[in-house]
Order: structure tokens, then C-alpha cells, then sequence
């Protein structure tokens, strides 16, 4: 089943505990993609990748990190988590984005809810 | 500014048409528009997108005005499952999307 996974799907943890939240697609997708959800603000993209070593900054990249080093795997990490990024975080992910687009359509996975206390 | 201008909330009686309004007026001219839902706290679910043409599929129809300032997703019966927040979304940059507020469609029964 074509899928986007992410782990874990909830986490309490404390203010400064590094942690990482896998994300993982099996459709041999090129973009990859974090974005967060937060009460009245919608979904804002943190980080975004077009393939395997390339990432950039979305709207909101202060206090993560992402890395591809493979094209399956986009995990985020939050070197030092904060209670403002306390947040619903989802994985997306597509064929590809191109200036001629058509295989944008972007697939979520079920979304991880993070508590920074 | 707003990439995308949508309703935060509406109202829709059960087996009647919902018609959600997305005002885009800054999109760009082989942008295409792209509508999702979700439901609860699930991740987005993808619905339709169109360039130009309207554009039909089992799940709605989308109804791109001529200058492509905005546009309509329509759900021709909805049901009490299509309560959900729906985004029309566009790109920001070549890489980049903006998905906004959304609005959160109630289907009364």
C-alpha cells in the first residue's frame, strides 16, 4: 500500500531533549516535505526536498533540522525542542514539483502530535 | 498579503451542494490550484486541482473562474462524512506551498 509513515505518532518530552520524528514514503517520491499545524495559523511548511542532499527553509525552519540522504526518508529533528514547538507535525510527500506542474499532488502521512513541556 | 482567501467557516445541509470559495489572486499563470480536505486531525487528503478548465472527479467538481482569480469547489451532495476543513492551495515559489486557514465545512443533517 502506497504509504507515507511517520514515527512517533505522539511524544511528551521536556524543553532541550533532542529527538527526531521519522517520516518514510514508499512511492519512490522526489519531494518530500515537513509542515507543522497549529490553532488558527493552518499547516505552515518548515522544510521542503526536492531529492536526495537538497532541502531548503519553508516558512517556519527556525529550530529544525531536516537531512535526505535518502529518497525514501525525511526525518526531522528538533536539536533542542522548545514549548512554542509544541505543535501537529505532518510528513507530505510527491512525484515531483517542476515549473510545469502536474504531479504536485502531495501525500500526508497520519501526522505527529508533539507536547514540549 | 494572503496567498489564498477562504471562509473560516460553513454551513451545508445534508444531500444539498457545497460550494467553497478560495480567492487566489495572485496566482501566477501555469499555477495550478490544488484542494484538500481534513477531517479531524488526520493528515490532508487530497480532492482535485485544475490550471484553467473546470475539472471534474468522483469526489467534486472545481470551477476555475476566467481570470483565475479565484475559484469554487463544489461537493454536489454532501454528506455528513464531508464535514472537514477544506485548503485550496497554491505555490509560492517553485518549491514552496502556502496552504493558509482553510474553511471548516459543517454538513448539517
Amino acid at each position: 500500500e502506497a504509504q507515507v509513515t511517520q514515527n512517533p505518532r505522539y511524544l511528551i518530552t521536556v524543553t532541550g531533549k533532542k529527538l527526531t520524528v521519522t517520516c518514510s514514503q514508499n512511492m519512490n517520491h522526489e519531494y518530500m516535505s515537513w509542515y507543522r499545524q497549529d490553532p488558527g495559523l493552518g499547516l505552515r511548511q518548515i522544510y521542503y526536498s526536492m531529492n536526495v542532499e537538497v532541502t531548503d527553509k519553508g516558512d517556519v525552519p527556525e529550530g529544525y533540522k531536516v537531512s535526505r540522504k535518502e529518497k525514501r526518508n525525511f526525518p526531522l529533528i528538533l536539536e533542542s525542542p522548545s514549548p512554542n514547538q509544541t505543535s501537529l507535525y505532518f510528513c507530505a510527500s510527491s512525484l515531483r514539483t517542476s515549473v510545469s506542474p502536474g504531479e504536485d499532488t502531495q501525500y500526508f502521512g497520519p501526522g505527529t502530535r508533539l507536547t514540549v513541556l | 498579503d494572503a496567498k489564498t482567501t477562504q471562509p473560516p467557516s460553513m454551513d451545508c445541509a445534508e444531500g444539498r451542494a457545497a460550494n467553497l470559495p478560495c480567492n487566489h489572486s495572485t496566482i501566477s499563470g501555469n499555477e495550478y490550484v490544488y484542494w484538500y480536505r481534513q477531517i479531524h486531525s488526520q493528515g490532508p487528503q487530497y480532492i482535485i486541482h485544475g490550471l484553467k478548465n473546470n475539472e471534474t472527479n468522483e469526489m467534486a467538481s472545481l470551477i476555475i473562474t476566467e481570470d483565475r482569480k479565484s475559484s469554487t469547489l463544489i461537493l454536489p451532495h454532501a454528506t455528513l462524512r464531508d464535514t472537514a476543513v477544506y485548503y485550496c492551495i497554491v505555490r509560492v515559489t517553485g518549491n514552496q506551498f502556502y496552504f493558509g486557514t482553510g474553511t471548516s465545512l459543517t454538513v448539517i443533517p
